[in-house]
């Protein structure tokens, strides 16, 4: 079983739709990283969060530590949004990040 | 601008061949990684590096090779001996003082023909 499991695998929407990708883990963490990859291939840092609930612009990021569970909501989704979207977490400032396999989201016109 | 940069985007080589894949950031980070990615899985650890002139195999290190002559600079050489090297590579660094987030490159995608 991997350690960071992500869900769902693919998802479609509508434009304007609001949406919500899933991330749970098996490990104990310092952190956990919400990374968007654009087809292009590079990955941008969206979230770090260890705690609570972070939010920027149309975007939140939540997590639950006991429940080892994270969600990323995107509110009023847009066709550019479309991306694969990465859950990844961190075990400490020396500790390596360990990824899951990602969500590839896909926003229609 | 403050970043990490990996060079070249496209790379194609003939097999047999090791190629250089450079990655150079200027954000004074500590640790500098590897990644493989693959379609349908997670990035891969191929090496990584937490201080000059010391690195540390990850999980999938086999035919694969890397410096770390300067903190700025993490080249990865894939040598012949890796049986599938047609991927997706991404460079990416971080502080290891806590609470401070990864930075990646845009990858180099190489195909080995």
């Amino acid at each position: 079983k991997n350690e960071v499991e992500q869900s769902p695998q693919n998802l479609t929407a509508q434009e304007g739709e609001f949406i919500t990708i899933n991330c749970s883990y098996s490990v104990g963490i310092s952190a956990l990283h919400w990374l968007q990859q654009h087809p292009g291939g590079g990955i941008v840092s969206l979230f770090m969060l260890s705690s609570g609930k972070k939010k920027h612009g149309r975007l939140i990021a939540t997590i639950n530590i006991q429940e080892k569970h994270s969600s990323l909501h995107i509110t009023a989704s847009h066709p550019r949004d479309s991306a694969v979207y990465i859950c990844a977490v961190s075990r400490g400032s020396q500790g390596n990040l360990i990824f899951g396999k990602g969500t590839k989201l896909s926003v229609k016109p | 601008d403050g970043g990490i940069t990996q060079s070249p985007k496209y790379l194609f080589r003939k097999e047999g061949q090791n190629v250089t894949l450079s990655c150079e950031q200027n954000l004074n980070h500590d640790a500098m990684y590897w990644y493989r990615q693959d379609p349908g899985q997670g990035l891969r650890l191929i090496y990584y590096s937490q201080i000059v002139n010391d690195f540390q195999k990850g999980d999938i290190a086999e035919g694969y090779s890397v410096s770390r002559e300067k903190k700025e600079s993490f080249p990865l050489t894939v040598t012949s001996a890796q049986k599938n090297p047609t991927a997706f590579y991404l460079c990416a660094s971080r502080t290891l003082v806590e609470g401070f987030e990864a930075f990646f490159g845009q990858g180099t995608r190489l195909t080995v023909v």
